[in-house]
């Protein structure tokens, strides 16, 4: 089955700074990724997806950027403020599947 | 914004109850998944249900655990006999078709004793 993996697991920045967060999978035949924040005490939210067809999509100050050859794929946080706080899972899906694997987290700590 | 409910928020129960976790997805949506979460872990995929059928569970989801969709708004999760380990957060999330993000709701924080 489908391996995600996630670095860092933990990563504190100054506000303003960017943020990057890398997930890498196993499995060839994935070919949609979404990246979920998860505040304390709730669900987690989809911010941006990508699939496979592209190699980056942007959306204001977030990013994603999708390497099909390497299997790697990363979070872009640009300007980061202190509401970015929140744990950050990247997750992949193929045809062949009908679920989400989520990667295992990424704690994200924007220093005031 | 369209927002999944679940309810209750916070359950408490003794080991060897059956509890039972409800749901009220996005109301077009097709696609209804329960996922857990222990405690600074992972979230980790319990079942999806598409077509009133389950189409795809993983290990954790064994006879103890059964989804419902009773009344076409409603999906529910039903633990038989819970065991200290089922202590989570569990997740309801629904999406209105493949290769679309989830909307999850926030969570019922189970807890055995």
């Amino acid at each position: 089955g489908e391996n995600v993996e996630q670095h860092p697991s933990t990563l504190s920045v100054q506000e303003g700074d960017s943020a990057v967060i890398k997930c890498t999978y196993s499995d060839s035949a994935s070919n949609y990724f979404p990246w979920y924040k998860q505040e304390l005490g709730k669900g987690p939210q989809l911010i941006i997806d990508i699939r496979s067809n592209v190699g980056e999509k942007k959306d204001q100050r977030i990013a994603v950027t999708l390497n099909k050859t390497a299997k790697h794929f990363s979070l872009h946080i640009t300007e980061t403020q202190p509401e970015d706080s929140a744990v950050y899972f990247c997750a992949a899906l193929k045809t062949s599947y009908d679920k989400v694997i989520f990667g295992p987290g990424t704690s994200l700590s924007v220093i005031p | 914004e369209p927002e999944v409910t679940q309810t209750p928020s916070h359950q408490v129960t003794q080991m060897g109850q059956e509890v039972i976790l409800r749901c009220v997805p996005i109301s077009n949506h097709l696609y209804f998944y329960w996922y857990r979460q222990i405690l600074g872990q992972k979230v980790e995929f319990l079942v999806s249900f598409y077509n009133n059928e389950i189409s795809e569970k993983s290990e954790i989801f064994d006879d103890q655990f059964s989804v419902e969709r009773p009344d076409g708004s409603n999906f529910t999760l039903k633990i038989r006999s819970t065991k200290l380990e089922d202590s989570a957060m569990y997740f309801c999330a629904s999406s209105p078709g493949q290769f679309y993000g989830y909307t999850f709701g926030s969570g019922t924080r189970l807890t055995v004793v």
